[in-house]
């Protein structure tokens, strides 16, 4: 199986900053044929289910704010919010669908400084 | 608008099985795949599988094999999951996710049910 490794697992920063998470895949996530990187980032808040923000790795789901960016290729992936909220405090996990099974990252948990 | 529904909490005893259902709306049933997520206590997202409503095929992950089956109702447009031979470890909240489509393959969830917490215990 794919092994995904998430780092920090957990982060606060002061509303208005940026925050990175980082997300490192045991396995090339890039198909050349067709020119992507087959992985998603979700945002899980208490007591909802997940929401995807982006898939493609940068690819941003309708309704995300653009704050939210993902980077990467390859390996090894981010994802950036560029000015925290107050609504953005929440378990952000990576996923790859390159293989089977998917797996997810273990997550990593945002808080406001 | 998409909605995907799912059936009530259940409570069962170790050994015993479980049958979640998953009704989807407002889209086109045998389109997207449906993929199935659990998160137990304190942990993290664990993806289970998916089926493709509009073959049935399905892909289940290693560790459930032989006690995980997932099934499509095209006439109601819904998706079941069973999972058998319950222990502890299962107790979890368990969700079904429409996938984002656009692709041969099953990709990432757009759409997510709301839940349904399976409690096992003697």
């Amino acid at each position: 199986d794919i092994v995904m490794t998430q780092s920090p697992d957990s982060l606060a920063v002061s509303l208005g900053e940026r925050a990175t998470i980082n997300c490192k895949s045991s396995q090339n996530l890039f198909y050349s044929k067709y020119n992507q990187n087959y992985l998603a980032w979700y945002q899980h808040k208490a007591g909802q289910p997940p929401k995807l923000i982006l898939h493609w790795a940068s690819t941003r789901e309708s309704g995300v704010p653009d704050r939210f960016s993902g980077s990467g290729s390859g390996t090894d992936f981010t994802l950036t919010i560029s000015s925290l909220q107050a609504e953005d405090v929440a378990v952000y996990y990576c996923q790859q669908y390159f293989g089977t099974p998917q797996t997810f990252g273990r997550g990593t948990k945002v808080e406001i400084k | 608008q998409v909605h995907l529904v799912q059936s009530g909490a259940e409570i069962k005893k170790p050994g015993a099985s479980v049958k979640i259902s998953c009704k989807t709306s407002g889209y086109t049933f045998t389109n997207y795949f449906i993929h199935w997520v659990r998160q137990a206590p304190g942990q993290g997202l664990e993806w289970m599988g998916f089926i493709n409503p509009s073959n049935g095929e399905k892909v289940y992950t290693q560790r459930f094999q032989g006690r995980l089956t997932m099934a499509r109702d095209t006439s109601t447009s819904t998706v079941y999951m069973d999972l058998s031979s319950l222990t502890s470890d299962d107790t979890a909240l368990y969700y079904c996710a429409k996938d984002v489509g656009g692709s041969s393959i099953a990709v990432a969830a757009n759409s997510w049910g709301q839940g349904t917490l399976v409690t096992v215990s003697s």
